[in-house]
C-alpha cells in the first residue's frame, strides 16, 4: 500500500479482555516499530522488529504486552487482561532499513472501559 | 531527568507570525535531532532532521541545534493556519527507535 495501515482505527474493550492491534507496513520495509501515545504526550517506544525478530522489546511495559511479526511484514500487537491504563493511541511505524526515515500509521485508538 | 523535554504549550499565534518551538535534551552523545509534525488524529510525520550542531533550512522551516546548551529549536516563518498541529522533537536512542518530547501544540489563528 501507499502508507502504513493500522486496523482497527478505534477499539473499545472491557477491562480484562484481550485485544489485537494490526499493522501493515509499507511494502519492502524491513524495520517496524510500535509506539504508544497517551493524551498530551509524545509517542513512547514499545518494540522494534528487524525482519521477523524483535530486535528491541525494552519498551514493553509488562508481560501483558506481546508483539509478533511472523513473516517479516504484518505485525500484531497483543494485549492481555487489558487495564484502563492501557487506553492510548497505539502507533506503528516502518522504515526501509533501520537507519532510514520511519513512516507512521494513523494509529489505533484503544479505550478500555 | 527525561532524555528530551519540551514545553507542551499550547501556543497560539496570529497568521504570519514567526514561531519558535524548543526542546532540551540530556545526553551530550546525541547526534541526530528530528522534528515531527502531528495533525489531530494522525500519525507523526517527519518534518526535518539535523545532524550535530548548526542550522538547517527548508522553506519556511529552520531547525537549529546548540550542542553546548543541549538545546534544539524549530522556527516557522510566515506561519499559516495549516501549520496548526502538534510539533514533536525526537532523538534516536537505543536501536534506532526514537525518544520523543511531549509535543507542543501550535494554533495559528487566521
Amino acid at each position: 500500500g501507499a502508507g502504513v495501515s493500522q486496523t482497527p482505527s478505534n477499539k473499545v474493550t472491557e477491562k480484562g479482555k484481550y485485544v489485537e492491534l494490526r499493522c501493515d507496513p509499507i511494502s519492502g520495509h524491513t524495520a517496524l516499530y510500535w509506539y504508544r501515545q497517551s493524551l498530551g504526550q509524545g509517542p513512547e517506544f514499545l518494540i522494534y522488529f528487524q525482519g521477523t525478530g524483535a530486535a528491541d522489546d525494552s519498551g514493553l511495559p509488562n508481560d501483558r504486552f506481546f508483539a509478533v511479526r511472523p513473516e517479516g511484514s504484518v505485525s500484531t500487537l497483543k494485549i492481555q487482561r487489558t487495564e484502563r491504563g492501557d487506553s492510548a493511541v497505539y502507533l506503528c511505524a516502518s522504515s526501509r532499513t533501520r537507519n532510514t526515515e520511519a513512516f507512521f500509521g494513523q494509529g489505533t485508538r484503544l479505550t478500555v472501559v | 531527568q527525561k532524555e528530551v523535554e519540551q514545553d507542551p504549550g499550547p501556543l497560539s499565534v496570529p497568521e504570519g507570525a514567526i514561531v519558535s518551538l524548543n526542546c532540551t535534551y540530556s545526553n551530550s552523545a546525541f547526534q541526530y535531532f528530528m522534528w515531527y509534525r502531528q495533525y489531530s488524529r494522525k500519525g507523526p510525520e517527519l518534518l526535518m532532521y539535523t545532524y550535530s550542531s548548526g542550522n538547517k533550512e527548508d522553506g519556511r522551516f529552520t531547525a537549529q541545534v546548540d550542542k553546548s546548551s543541549k538545546y534544539i529549536s524549530l522556527f516557522i516563518r510566515d506561519s499559516q493556519p495549516s501549520d496548526s498541529a502538534t510539533y514533536l522533537c525526537a532523538v534516536p536512542t537505543g536501536r534506532r527507535a526514537l525518544t520523543f518530547g511531549s509535543g507542543t501544540r501550535l494554533q495559528v489563528q487566521p
